[in-house]
């Protein structure tokens, strides 16, 4: 059974970062691409980033662009987000999300519960 | 504003079809890319409902269709059901932002 669980979300203060993580189980980790997906409260789905299984190939949203960095251990199974200078427009909870088998620009097959980053002065 | 445009709402009484729209541009679904389609009920996650614009993971009930033409896509439900009542939202890829992209989500309500 795949299972996605994301934490390291929290509340800071804008311009402060944060490192959210991912723990990938139930399926071979080093197959698929990786993708971050938010959802501010009320609102709908933004991708946020993608890593392609060997993390040569890496895109970002241009919202965040500069800003956050998605990197993968595919030895510890474990996908990340480094998220710096956040902003108020940053608040969401953000889900982490196994690729399908058709690289970066694939369907997201699984989804984790999401974890809540709240940016607040 | 979200690059896939979706109607913000839809109903129907049990029993009946619906049918939701996505339309993207030639940059997008235009361009020949696929369309996925997202089932989220209240408070959870969100889950993969159709994927490469016709195809139904294990577990979904054929009672969901996909379709795609040009530069839009359809989801369709029949014998709407109370539990269907959820947000619906299309993906594809878009290659002028070089990434995915999510329509802006369409509420079902069942009647």
């Amino acid at each position: 059974e795949v299972q996605l669980v994301e934490s390291g979300g929290g509340s800071v203060k804008p311009g402060r970062s944060l490192r959210l993580s991912c723990a990938a189980s139930g399926f071979t980790f080093d197959d698929y691409a990786m993708h971050w997906v938010r959802q501010a409260p009320g609102k709908g789905l933004q991708w946020v980033s993608g890593v392609s299984w060997d993390s040569v190939g890496i895109y970002y949203a241009d919202s965040v662009k500069g800003r956050f960095t998605i990197s993968r251990d595919n030895a510890k199974n474990s996908l990340y987000l480094q998220m710096n200078s956040l902003r108020a427009e940053d608040t969401a909870l953000y889900y982490c999300i196994k690729g399908g088998n058709s690289g970066l620009k694939s369907h997201f097959a699984y989804w984790g519960q999401g974890t809540l980053v709240t940016v607040s002065s | 504003q979200s690059v896939l445009t979706q109607p913000p709402s839809v109903s129907g009484a049990p029993g009946q079809r619906v049918t939701i729209s996505c339309t993207g541009s030639s940059s997008n679904i235009g361009a020949g890319y696929n369309v996925h389609w997202y089932q989220q009920l209240p408070g959870t996650a969100p889950k993969l409902l159709i994927y490469v614009n016709n195809n139904r993971p294990s577990g979904v009930p054929d009672r969901f269709s996909g379709s795609k033409s040009g530069t839009s896509a359809s989801l369709a439900i029949t014998g709407l059901q109370a539990e269907d009542e959820a947000d619906y939202y299309c993906q594809s890829y878009d290659r002028g932002l070089s990434g995915s992209v999510f329509g802006g989500g369409t509420k079902l309500t069942v009647l």
